[in-house]
């Protein structure tokens, strides 16, 4: 069961654009498309921002996209806002037994 | 609109134990697998236990397998977690959440400190 595996931090100016990695293994990230991404701000719960790889639920903006590649996914943040700093944590379907595995959450800074 | 409430967490000594609940609202709770997920303080989220909706399926993180015991009642739109022999790196917030694609829904956890 280990976990995702996410920088630690990254940063960016406001309007460009960031992607932040989370690599996992052929056991979750790799075999299934079933990865989702959430933003978390300090004190709060996580909002789910990305799911199924690269979905948006209604309501989040479309500078919020995902995608995935073997065994690694990534989120992109395009015209960085201020307000887009924040944790962000992905989290992968792993199989029955062990159904859930995330990462260990990126520090957005927005400069 | 779907809400959950956790509540039930505290101050505890390591060995001790205490009964997490959550309760949920605005949706049909018992067509929902369930998912407590945990954050140390400063750190990642952390999957710590899954029910599916009949309790059927029952599954545990290896840190707090043989530990922790996850329950639901369907009746009372409720789901708990009995979290014994704590130790100090139990310290978290603890979620309930559904995890479930699009329809997913977290509380607003409640925070087990494992201190003597």
């Amino acid at each position: 069961q280990s976990a995702l595996t996410q920088p630690a931090s990254v940063s960016g100016s406001p309007g460009q654009s960031i992607t932040i990695s989370c690599t996992g293994t052929s056991s979750d990230v790799g075999n299934y498309n079933l990865v989702s991404w959430y933003q978390q701000h300090p004190g709060k719960a996580p909002q789910l921002i990305i799911y199924d790889v690269l979905k948006r639920p209604s309501g989040v903006s479309s500078r919020f996209s995902g995608s995935k590649s073997g065994n690694t996914a990534s989120l992109t943040i395009s015209g960085l806002q201020a307000e887009d700093e924040a944790d962000y944590h992905c989290c992968s379907y792993a199989g029955s037994t062990t159904p859930w595995v995330f990462g260990g959450g990126t520090k957005l800074t927005v400069l | 609109e779907p809400q959950l409430v956790e509540s039930g967490g505290g101050l505890v000594q390591p060995g001790g134990s205490l009964k997490l609940s959550c309760a949920a609202s605005g949706f049909i709770f018992s067509n929902f697998d369930m998912n407590w997920v945990r954050q140390a303080p400063g750190k990642g989220l952390e999957w710590v236990s899954y029910i599916s909706s009949t309790s059927r399926s029952i599954y545990y993180a290896d840190s707090v397998k043989g530990r922790f015991i996850v329950s639901r009642d369907n009746a009372k739109n409720s789901l708990y977690l009995q979290v014994n022999s704590l130790r100090d790196e139990d310290t978290a917030v603890f979620y309930c959440a559904t995890l479930a694609g699009n329809r997913d829904y977290w509380g607003q956890g409640t925070l087990v400190t494992v201190s003597s």
